[in-house]
């Protein structure tokens, strides 16, 4: 069973562009998300992430959204550059405890000049 | 960047052989992290640690067993390698906010 989710494999998005990168989630006991970056070869980098009290944080080019009552949050990147293209991974954690992260299978995204 | 280091970085061994992987941090951070990665599942959480011989089982702990006698230092071994467990391992430990986990830079394990 997939807690958390991220139904694109991949994306394509032209340089100066909005990327907006999706993830799903189902269990509710999760209160913190986080998203990560992969290059090849390189482990995760983390990125930026967001706790359940909060709808929406950025930082410069990247912006996360979280609605609760959907189960659902986005990473946007505004606006999109060559370098970033890479895999990205959503994970999910509860705040209380190991934080112990259930990942997404990642999206690859492809930022063309 | 985290100061995570792996060792080895490539490993290709046989089927039925012992592999012992390492994670060192520089950090002095209580938690420890292992997870593998392979295509169409993202990172599954294999192992961690909360703290010196502190050990507890994540999602796919099957064939796996740790141990962390130092602060510093998290072994992961494959009793008896199975072509199932050709993958990418990462190691991780917590940031200064708790919150967030930094990742070593992987150990590429194929099994023959």
């Amino acid at each position: 069973d997939q807690q958390v989710k991220q139904n694109s494999p991949s994306l394509s998005v032209q340089e100066g562009r909005i990327s907006i990168l999706n993830c799903d989630y189902t269990n509710s006991m999760f209160d913190y998300f986080l998203w990560y970056k992969k290059y090849p070869a390189e482990g995760p980098t983390f990125l930026i992430s967001i706790s359940s009290i909060k709808d929406k944080n950025e930082d410069g080019r990247f912006t996360v959204f979280l609605n609760k009552s959907a189960k659902h949050l986005s990473l946007h990147i505004v606006p999109s550059q060559p370098g970033d293209s890479a895999v990205y991974f959503c994970a999910a954690t509860a705040i209380q405890g190991a934080q112990k992260l259930v990942f997404g299978q990642g999206t690859r995204l492809t930022i063309n000049p | 960047d985290a100061g995570i280091t792996q060792s080895p970085r490539h490993k290709v061994t046989e089927t039925g052989t012992p592999v012992t992987l390492r994670c060192h941090q520089t950090e002095n951070h209580r938690y420890m992290y292992w997870y593998r990665q392979d295509p169409g599942h993202g990172l599954r959480l294999i192992h961690y640690s909360y703290g010196v011989k502190d050990t507890d089982k994540g999602e796919v702990s099957d064939g796996y067993s740790v141990s962390r006698s130092k602060t510093e230092d998290f072994l992961l071994t494959l009793e008896s390698a199975t072509s199932s467990q050709t993958s990418v391992y990462f190691c991780a430990i917590n940031g200064a906010d708790y919150n967030e986990q930094f990742f070593g830079p992987g150990t590429r394990l194929t099994v023959l």
